[in-house]
């Protein structure tokens, strides 16, 4: 089974901090993407990666920037952590195309 | 981009057969569309996919017409189990070129 972990499952920082949430895949995955999630928002696509070192913006990238360094790992990275980035965020990885996306469990962030 | 509409909630009771439809007029020839399902706390996971047409699997149908414009998620007999929130996906993932638009979810709740 494919497996995509995520660093944490709860975080909570203050607002103005660093905030890295790292992602991990375990199948050799072309495609690796962050999401946040907000109730009534669905899930809207911040940034996506098809390669290592490549990177796409997404819907909402804004105030967020990803690295990728290594094929099975995908950052995802708060410059400067703001209230409205309070949120559910989830990564995902896929193969490529139009293959399923298999999911992390979800990283819930509290920014006070 | 495509943009997609589904119900915000949906009610069943046990044994029943539930239909969820997703809007997406503005699809594009590459897109396919997938629908995930997703219970609490846990992300998403692949229910079904499909380009145009009918598409069938062990736990549900998928219905497309010919415009593509809409896609019918199907879910035969549903239990308690199937109370959950369900995604269209819409899009294609072609290296730097790749979008994706999910809908906002359906919530689906089912009685007993």
């Amino acid at each position: 089974d494919v497996k995509v972990t995520q660093s944490s499952r709860y975080l909570v920082k203050r607002t103005g901090e660093k905030v890295f949430l790292e992602c991990v895949q375990d199948m050799d995955h072309e495609n690796m993407f962050w999401y946040r999630q907000d109730p009534g928002l669905g899930l809207r696509l911040i940034y996506f990666s098809y390669d290592v070192k490549m990177k796409e913006k997404g819907d909402i990238p804004e105030g967020y920037s990803v690295s990728r360094e290594k094929k099975e790992r995908f950052s995802l990275i708060l410059e400067s952590a703001s209230t409205n980035q309070t949120s559910m965020y989830l990564c995902a990885s896929s193969f490529g195309g139009v293959e399923t996306q298999y999911f992390g469990p979800g990283t819930r962030l509290l920014v006070l | 981009l495509a943009k997609t509409t589904q119900p915000i909630s949906m009610d069943s009771y046990e044994g029943q057969e539930v239909n969820i439809t997703c809007s997406h007029n503005n699809i594009a020839t590459n897109d396919y569309i997938t629908w995930y399902q997703q219970f609490p706390s846990q992300g998403p996971r692949f229910i079904i996919q499909g380009y145009k047409t009918k598409v069938t699997n062990e736990v549900a149908s998928l219905f497309i017409p010919a415009d593509r414009k809409s896609s019918t998620l199907s879910l035969p007999r549903v239990s308690l189990s199937d109370t959950a929130v369900y995604y269209c996906l819409v899009g294609d993932m072609r290296g730097s070129q790749g979008n994706l638009i999910f809908g906002k979810g359906t919530k689906l709740s089912v009685k007993p």
